[in-house]
Parts: C-alpha cells; sequence; structure tokens
C-alpha cells in the first residue's frame, strides 16, 4: 500500500558503472520528481515531470537520464557513476505542478 | 522563490508544545508558505502550507503573520517520534514550482 516507492532501497556500485533506480507511485498523480540529498544533508530538485513530460530540468550533468514511461513511473538512470553521485534520492509526485509532494523511502546509493 | 531563515536547531520537552519560527521577509503575495519534515533516514513528510490566513490539521498549526514575513509552526503536543528535521518552504504554483529546501531546524524532542 506504500504511495511512492523506490527501488533498490541501498546500491553499491563502482565508478564508472551504469545504473537505474526506479520510482512508482499509486496515488493517480500526475507530477513526478527526483530530488537528490548529499552527505551535508541538502536536499535539491534535479528533475520533475508532468504527464511523462519533463518540466523541470535542474543543473544535472547528462549522465543522469530520466525516463518516464508512464504517469505511475519515473525511473532514474545515472552512467559512467561517479564517487560525487553518492547520496540519498528520493522520488516524489504530486496530484499537478503546484501540489502536495509526497515522498518515497530513498535510494542510498554508494560509489566506490 | 523566497528564502527562509530557521534556527539549526531547538530542543523541546515531551508534551510541550514546539514553535518552529521561520523568516521569509521577501515573501511575495502569490508565494504559499510550506512545511515539511524529515525524520531520520526518511523521505521528507508534507506537515502544512499556507497563503495569509492561519491553518491547523492533525499533525499541526500554522501561524502567519499579518505582513506575512514570518511564520511559526506549532506542534501542540511534541512527542518523541517528532524528532526530525523541519524544513519551512515558499514557493508559488505554476509550470516551473518546485521546493527548495533549506538547512531547516532540527527539532529534538527530549523525555
Amino acid at each position: 500500500d506504500t504511495a511512492v516507492s523506490q527501488t533498490p532501497k541501498y546500491l553499491v556500485t563502482q565508478m564508472g558503472n551504469d545504473k537505474s533506480i526506479k520510482c512508482e507511485q499509486n496515488l493517480g498523480h500526475d507530477t513526478m520528481y527526483w530530488y537528490k540529498q548529499d552527505s551535508k544533508k541538502f536536499l535539491k530538485i534535479m528533475f520533475s515531470y508532468n504527464n511523462k513530460e519533463l518540466i523541470i530540468n535542474e543543473t544535472v550533468p547528462n549522465r543522469f537520464s530520466p525516463k518516464s514511461p508512464d504517469k505511475a513511473h519515473l525511473n532514474l538512470h545515472i552512467n559512467s557513476l561517479e564517487l560525487g553521485d553518492s547520496a540519498v534520492y528520493f522520488c516524489a509526485s504530486s496530484r499537478d505542478v503546484a501540489g502536495t509532494q509526497y515522498f518515497g523511502p530513498g535510494t542510498r546509493l554508494l560509489v566506490l | 522563490d523566497a528564502k527562509t531563515t530557521q534556527p539549526p536547531s531547538m530542543d523541546c520537552a515531551e508534551g510541550r508544545a514546539a514553535n518552529l519560527p521561520c523568516n521569509h521577509s521577501t515573501i511575495s503575495g502569490n508565494e504559499y508558505v510550506y512545511w515539511y519534515r524529515q525524520i531520520h533516514s526518511q523521505g521528507p513528510q508534507y506537515i502544512i502550507h499556507g497563503l495569509k490566513n492561519n491553518e491547523t490539521n492533525e499533525m499541526a498549526s500554522l501561524i502567519i503573520t499579518e505582513d506575512r514575513k514570518s511564520s511559526t509552526l506549532i506542534l501542540p503536543h511534541a512527542t518523541l517520534r517528532d524528532t526530525a528535521v523541519y524544513y519551512c518552504i515558499v514557493g508559488s504554483g505554476g509550470s516551473n514550482y518546485k521546493l527548495t529546501f533549506g538547512k531547516g531546524t532540527l527539532l529534538t524532542v527530549n523525555p
């Protein structure tokens, strides 16, 4: 019954690898987001999709590519992982672009 | 979006009211005040939001000053499970809307 779910919960990988994080929401929301929380605990938005269309794209390296196959899913693919990518990645969704955001439990990525 | 200023940390005794202040002196007329919290290692959780009037829900009350330059989040009877980082955010709607999280206030509820 989890509203916003993410997989995997933990991800440990080597530098240079490519990995994906998946997010699904069962709230019927139109808008989904990816946030990154670094080691200093700052939470920053990376991307936002509304009805499967990209509406926010912060200054994020091209190695990060979000994909929204449908309104309920927003996946994050990361190419050529770097040490600095180690962080907790949160997915969120909202009814529309101005609605209350509901966050997933986070994916803890560690790049060695 | 307007910036917010919050104290880095606060303590509160269990069962007492926790009053968390936030300054947002550059808030514009169409910007809302949002409060979220993040309990250790979990995703942020929405608490409450308001525009001009005071608001109350099952979690908390939000008091916004008449000039809208500051607000206070009130947890009426704090419990140990309310220990978290509380974020005050201001923003307006629209297609470019995004939550900009600051450093927040670490509220520690003590037994």
